[in-house]
């Protein structure tokens, strides 16, 4: 059973404008989450990331929201651009524990 | 050059065929990893090693075997292909500590007839 969901398998929006990802987790162990971005026919590239700790990492156009509440991340890409148009993977994981669970990733397309 | 290559980059072999995936990296990191990609899964974790003599399974790991030759090549073997093992292949590596972002190859796509 999957321990990171991410429910929109795509996103399309338009240029300038908020990309909004959603990803939620069942296991309360997970105390580290990571955004991954992947083009075609590349490996995946880490983006941002954030501890348990926080409830906010930015970084430059993307933020990261954390929810532990309610299990629930959010990434947010503002202003969207053509080149973040890419799959974005939500990971977690459990401290000492160095494997990450992916979620099935969100197709992000940024129209002009 | 890339940090982390993978070879071949593509594949297309038979049902019953024996096939090795290898991943070499050159960032020094002693955590390495193979994972598959399916349309609408994501990534799942197939086997890890966190040293030359340290080899785990991970949640998928029926119907493959790895061998870690040294700290920089970690490679994946299917022993007998099947068709659903028709995926794409990705090595990644890892450093120890708390921020565990991993660095992954550009991938492996397998096809099985």
């Amino acid at each position: 059973d999957q321990q990171v969901k991410q429910n929109s398998p795509s996103l399309s929006v338009q240029e300038g404008r908020i990309s909004i990802l959603n990803c939620d987790y069942t296991n309360s162990m997970f105390d580290y989450f990571l955004w991954y971005k992947k083009y075609p026919a590349e490996g995946p590239t880490f983006l941002i990331s954030i501890s348990s700790i926080k409830d906010k990492n930015e970084d430059g156009r993307f933020t990261v929201f954390l929810n532990k509440s309610a299990k629930h991340l959010s990434l947010h890409i503002v202003p969207s651009q053509p080149g973040d148009s890419a799959v974005y993977f939500c990971a977690a994981s459990a401290s000492g524990d160095y494997k990450l669970s992916f979620g099935a990733g969100t197709t992000v397309t940024v129209r002009a | 050059d890339a940090d982390v290559t993978q070879t071949p980059r593509n594949r297309i072999t038979k049902t019953g065929k024996r096939i090795m995936l290898e991943c070499s990296q050159t960032k020094g990191h002693d955590r390495m990893y193979w994972y598959r990609q399916d349309p609408g899964l994501g990534l799942r974790l197939i086997y890890y090693s966190f040293d030359v003599k340290d080899i785990n399974k991970g949640e998928i790991s029926d119907g493959y075997s790895v061998s870690r030759q040294a700290q920089a090549k970690f490679s994946l073997s299917l022993e007998s292909a099947i068709p659903n093992q028709t995926a794409l292949y990705f090595c990644a590596t890892s450093d120890p500590g708390f921020y565990n972002e991993q660095f992954f190859g550009p991938g492996t796509r397998l096809t099985v007839l």
